[in-house]
């Protein structure tokens, strides 16, 4: 069946350096792509979206990338925090009617 | 409330006894999701529901599983004769539909179920 997947489980980055979590996706009829950021112990929380029309969008530190022709989704993290921490997920949908699916998640390690 | 709400935070039962699970929306929006989130592992869909439309199950793991939303707001997920492979952690999102998309999905802190 159609899933959204990562390639890394987990990503060491040391801090103050970027950070780069990948998700790749095979349903091709997806149309909006969400990352959240889940912390230990606690529910996912949105970090940024993004629509099939765009191919880049900026948050506050935060990037994310979409390349349909690949099916392929990345956010970036520039200058990582000890806070950013986390399990990072990336999700996606069809249309405003659909389920959201998530993928597996990408533990963030930052090192001193 | 402020957030999503879920209740209790933490439930142990024994194998083939039956849970409810609570969870409370932010007040007016109307999507509604369960998901399933075993140790390590990512969010498993479960069930979604959409203003007076019939929800969408089809990521219930068994008949075992059912969920309701009353009145459009609160939502129970139940578990019937639960079983060991049911312990996880299950999360309650809901978000609000502009009726131009889907807006983001705001979650609880979730349920921590055990079965022994």
């Amino acid at each position: 069946g159609e899933s959204v997947g990562l390639h890394l489980p987990t990503l060491s980055v040391q801090e103050g350096d970027n950070s780069i979590i990948n998700c790749a996706y095979s349903n091709s009829a997806s149309d909006y792509f969400i990352w959240y950021k889940q912390e230990s112990g606690k529910g996912p929380q949105f970090i940024i979206d993004i629509r099939s029309n765009m191919d880049k969008r900026q948050g506050q530190r935060v990037t994310v990338l979409l390349n349909k022709t690949v099916k392929h989704l990345s956010l970036q993290i520039a200058a990582t925090q000890p806070g950013d921490s986390a399990v990072y997920f990336c999700a996606e949908t069809t249309n405003r009617d659909d389920k959201i699916i998530f993928g597996k998640g990408t533990r963030l390690h930052i090192l001193p | 409330g402020a957030g999503v709400s879920q209740s209790p935070s933490n439930k142990v039962t024994e194998k083939g006894k039956d849970v409810e699970l609570r969870c409370d929306p932010i007040s007016g929006h109307t999507a509604l999701y369960w998901y399933r989130q075993s140790l390590g592992q990512g969010l498993e869909f479960l069930i979604y529901f959409q203003g007076n439309s019939a929800p969408d199950k089809s990521g219930l793991p068994s008949d075992r599983f059912s969920a309701e939303r009353t009145g459009g707001s609160v939502s129970t997920l139940t578990i019937q004769r639960t079983q060991q492979e049911d312990s996880a952690v299950y999360l309650c999102a809901s978000s609000f539909d502009s009726g131009v998309s889907l807006e983001k999905l705001f979650f609880g802190s979730g349920t921590q179920l055990s079965v022994l």
